[in-house]
C-alpha cells in the first residue's frame, strides 16, 4: 500500500485559498489519487481523483507533478462549511484504499 | 434515492453480546465496504464485498463477521462484543473497486457502537 504523508492541521482564512499537500513517494503505476472530505459525525465524501496533471471539478482542483510522488488539493476561496477532515488516498484498487489521519481544515471567519 | 443507509445510528452493548449493523444501498453498486473509525484516526477496512457472495477480510477483519446474500445488503455481525470494538462503523458502496480507478466511495452516515 503506498503511504501518504499530509500535514496533520491548517487554519485558513474565509475567502482564501487553501492547498494541502500530500507527499507519497512510493505510488505506484496503477495508483490513483484521490481525496475525501470528512466533517464530524459523517462518514467521508469523495472531492477530487486524478492521474497525472491537473484536474478540476465545481468543488476543486488536484494538482499532480510529472513524477507523482505528491499531490496538492487545492480549494478556492474557503467559507466555514469547508470545516472538515481532508484525506489523501493513493490506491489501485478501492479495498486499498488506506485512510490516514488526514489533514484538519480549520476555516476563520 | 436513499444511498447507502446503516442501521442502527447509536447501539450500547454489553461485553460478550453480539449484534448485526445492518446496511444497504440502492445504487445498484457490486462493491460494499464495512470500515471503522476510533476517536481522532482515520477509517480502517474491516471486510468489503465485491458482489453477492462474495467477501474478503480488510486490515482488521477480527471479531466480525459479514455475508452478502443480495447485491443491496452487506451486514456486519459482531459477536462477543468487547470494549475494544468501542468505535463508528462506516459502510460504503462502489460501482468499481478494480478497474482503471478506485472509483467513488459512497458512505453511509454512520453506526455509533460502544461496548460496556
Amino acid at each position: 500500500l503506498a503511504k501518504t504523508t499530509q500535514p496533520i492541521s491548517m487554519d485558513s482564512y474565509e475567502g482564501q485559498e487553501v492547498n494541502i499537500t500530500c507527499s507519497h513517494n512510493n505510488i505506484a503505476t496503477n495508483d490513483y489519487i484521490t481525496w475525501y472530505q470528512q466533517f464530524p459525525s459523517q462518514g467521508p465524501r469523495f472531492i477530487i481523483q486524478g492521474y497525472k496533471t491537473k484536474v478540476t471539478n465545481e468543488v476543486a482542483s488536484l494538482f499532480i507533478p510529472a513524477d507523482r510522488k505528491s499531490s496538492t488539493l487545492s480549494l478556492p476561496r474557503v467559507s466555514l462549511s469547508d470545516t472538515a477532515v481532508y484525506y489523501c488516498l493513493v490506491a489501485a484498487r478501492a479495498n486499498n484504499l488506506f485512510f490516514g489521519t488526514g489533514t484538519r481544515l480549520t476555516v476563520i471567519p | 434515492n436513499a444511498g447507502v443507509t446503516q442501521t442502527p445510528k447509536f447501539r450500547i452493548l454489553k461485553i460478550g453480546q453480539s449484534m448485526t449493523l445492518q446496511c444497504t444501498q440502492d445504487m445498484n453498486h457490486n462493491y460494499m465496504y464495512w470500515y471503522r473509525q476510533d476517536p481522532g484516526m482515520g477509517l480502517k477496512l474491516i471486510y468489503y464485498s465485491v458482489g453477492a457472495g462474495i467477501t474478503d477480510k480488510g486490515e482488521v477483519p477480527n471479531g466480525y463477521n459479514v455475508s452478502r446474500s443480495t447485491t443491496e445488503d452487506f451486514p456486519l455481525r459482531l459477536e462477543l462484543a468487547a470494549p475494544s470494538q468501542t468505535s463508528v462503523y462506516f459502510c460504503a458502496s462502489s460501482y468499481s473497486g478494480t478497474g482503471r480507478n478506485t472509483g467513488e466511495l459512497f458512505f453511509g452516515e454512520g453506526s455509533r457502537l460502544t461496548v460496556l
